[in-house]
């Protein structure tokens, strides 16, 4: 238990769904990140928030949505995905950003069919 | 484009041995080095965050080692067991926009 916590843990969608990924942390952290991780590739970065401020967007298609509504949660928001974004996406948080130990959530298997 | 590299990618070693494995980043810009350990179907583990160059870490068999002016950390293992089986990630993370990007990971088997 790393004090980040993910949901849901699968999904399966059609590429003309919308769903959301949820984190939250209550680690007191004023930093949240989501990756992905596909095969055989590192853990890419997608979206950094830096006390709920949006601070960057790694070249990531509109399909993929962040929102950050306080510092506790993070949600990423799926529309119209390919099946090659078919990945773990994990969420992660740190106290400040770059600096200080990432705690990661266990990520959400996405597979889009 | 900030590369940050590991070998070797993979590794297997007999309980008892000791290893190492190699991260290379970028030396300009340098903010801080991470180190996780990531077990099959866990999280990833913060083991190390180095910032000063020379800095060594130690957490048990574990230890790091850094060298920001040539670009490199070494993690090193002694004494390997099984439960030391797991993919190991460095990260670097730069003073310019503090991201933290990750290499592909060196994954570690050791067999009883």
């Amino acid at each position: 238990e790393t004090g980040v916590t993910q949901t849901p843990r699968h999904l399966v969608m059609g590429m003309t769904n919308k769903k959301s990924l949820k984190c939250e942390q209550h680690l007191g952290h004023n930093a949240m990140y989501w990756y992905k991780q596909s095969a055989k590739k590192p853990l890419e970065l997608m979206f950094v928030y830096s006390l709920e401020e949006r601070v960057e967007n790694n070249s990531v298609p509109s399909r993929f949505s962040p929102e950050c509504p306080n510092s506790s949660h993070l949600f990423l928001h799926l529309h119209t995905l390919q099946p090659e974004d078919s990945a773990l996406y994990l969420c992660a948080s740190s106290q400040e950003r770059g600096l200080t130990e990432a705690f990661f959530g266990q990520g959400t298997r996405l597979t889009v069919v | 484009i900030l590369n940050v590299e590991q070998s070797p990618q993979s590794l297997h070693v007999q309980e008892g041995d000791s290893t190492n494995f190699t991260c290379s980043f970028p030396s300009s810009n340098f903010y801080a080095l991470h180190w996780y350990r990531w077990e099959t179907a866990k999280s990833p583990e913060a083991l190390f965050v180095m910032t000063l160059n020379g800095d060594e870490k130690k957490k048990g068999r574990i230890s790091a080692t850094l060298n920001t002016k040539e670009g490199y950390s070494y993690l090193y293992i002694k004494g390997s067991q099984p439960e030391d089986s797991a993919t190991y990630l460095c990260a670097f993370s730069s003073s310019n926009t503090g991201k933290l990007i990750f290499g592909q990971g060196t994954t570690l088997q050791v067999k009883p």
